[in-house]
């Protein structure tokens, strides 16, 4: 729902930074959240955005443009348990939430 | 804190078969979300409840899904009969109110052979 598109899969190096990108329909938008899921396991919540802007956490950032109904996820000091699908969501209208179908991030080494 | 809790974690059932999945939402949450997720069609909403009451189940794939919400620390999600093409993981999660972060379980394997 609401053409929440994103990556489908991304390769990058130990130590390097990769920046994983999601846009979304901006009618009813109320904000953007990130979602780490390793296989087999559940997503775990990374980042929640509502005004435009950068949010830092550690290692992570995730970016938001409101007007250009555009996300990204900033990953630095890439590590290998960083491997791991990353779900981009949208909430809408205060009463709906949609998922991305995920962006499959491989680091090597 | 308890996150949320859900059971079995893995299921194995034959076509036909009754299914009843159960989640215990985080204490104090007040939205409660049942998804599945495949590798075809990635994590989907079925329905999700506010204050116990259903709000939105037009992801519920047919009338073989059910899903209730008796009491705002426990739901079930019911296939009957249950088929093939029903085997995944379903996860159920839980907010404080609609839109905020969702926390989710850890997720029901189903595998219906």
């Amino acid at each position: 729902g609401q053409n929440i598109d994103q990556p489908t899969e991304m390769t990058a190096t130990e130590g390097a930074i990769v920046q994983i990108n999601c846009t979304y329909q901006t009618s009813g938008f109320n904000g953007l959240f990130w979602y780490q899921q390793h296989a087999g396991e559940a997503p775990t919540f990374l980042s929640y955005n509502v005004l435009d802007g950068l949010e830092e956490k550690g290692r992570f950032s995730s970016f938001l443009s409101r007007s250009k109904g555009y996300s990204y996820l900033l990953l630095k000091e890439l590590q290998m348990k960083d491997s791991a699908s990353y779900l981009c969501a949208a909430a809408y209208n205060f009463n709906k939430f949609y998922f991305g179908s995920g962006t499959k991030l491989n680091v090597k080494p | 804190d308890a996150g949320v809790i859900q059971s079995p974690r893995h299921e194995v059932t034959e076509m036909g078969q009754e299914v009843t999945l159960r989640c215990k939402p985080i204490s104090g949450h007040n939205s409660l979300f049942w998804y599945r997720q495949t590798m075809m069609r990635g994590l989907e909403l079925l329905i999700y409840f506010n204050n116990n009451v259903p709000i939105d189940d037009s992801g519920m794939p047919e009338d073989r899904f059910s899903a209730k919400m008796p009491n705002a620390s426990f739901s079930t999600l019911k296939i009957q009969p249950s088929e093939p093409r029903d085997s995944a993981v379903y996860f159920c999660a839980s907010s404080f109110f609609p839109g905020n972060t969702i926390y989710f379980g850890e997720g029901s394997w189903l595998t219906v052979v």
